[in-house]
């Protein structure tokens, strides 16, 4: 059965502190490696991994991808209160393009 | 930025009822999908749609739920029979090709 664990589960950090979310999976037929943003309602899209080695950034966020360790994790540097959400890790399988998710990881940055 | 639309934003209704979700995809989209999450736990896949048909489907979509694409735009998720829990969540989403999915607002469904 396939697998998404992301770590931890929830997280307080102070406004500028840097932060690092994981994600670990196990799918058959590996095809790619997302990131979003949950706030209210809606998961945003942040990242999409493919490759190995590979930092993908957007202003203080980024994301790399090891393929042979099976993780991605999420860096977030700088934080802002804006920053507070869940952050969600989801696995494409080449079965199709579902999406499988992790649980998330809830963020709070405090002033 | 092109956006997927959902309707309504908040429905209740009463255990045993049929409801319908309704979702407007991006327009240039493929791939259709719907998602849905129950309170405090994960998104979950239900079903895929491509061409006018399922491409895929989740163990969690049972004979309960039906997608239609009734007309160009509109797609829509029907589930019969409602039970308590299937108060959730309900995204759709749209991707087209390979590239990463944009997902509707959600539909709050509440069964009493």
């Amino acid at each position: 059965e396939d697998k998404v664990v992301q770590s931890p589960l929830s997280l307080v950090v102070h406004e500028g502190d840097t932060v690092t979310l994981n994600c670990s999976y196990e799918v058959t037929n590996f095809r790619s490696l997302l990131w979003y943003k949950q706030e209210k309602k809606a998961p945003t899209f942040l990242f999409m991994l493919t490759s190995s080695g590979i930092e993908k950034k957007s202003g203080r966020l980024s994301s790399i991808l090891d393929k042979k360790e099976l993780f991605s994790i999420l860096n977030i540097t700088a934080t802002q209160t804006g920053d507070s959400a869940v952050y969600l890790c989801a696995v494409c399988s080449n079965s199709g393009y579902a999406l499988n998710f992790g649980k998330g990881t809830s963020l709070l940055v405090t002033p | 930025e092109p956006e997927v639309t959902q309707t309504p934003s908040h429905q209740v209704t009463q255990m045993g009822q049929e409801v319908i979700l309704r979702c407007v995809p991006i327009s240039n989209h493929l791939y259709f999908y719907w998602y849905r999450q129950i309170l405090g736990q994960k998104v979950e896949f239900l079903v895929s749609f491509y061409n006018n048909e399922i491409s895929e489907k989740s163990e969690i979509f049972d004979d309960q739920f039906s997608v239609e694409r009734p007309d160009g735009s509109n797609f829509t998720l029907k589930i019969r029979s409602t039970k308590l829990e299937d108060s959730a969540m309900y995204f759709c989403a749209s991707i087209s090709g390979y590239y990463g999915y944009t997902f509707g607002s959600g539909t709050r469904l509440t069964v009493v």
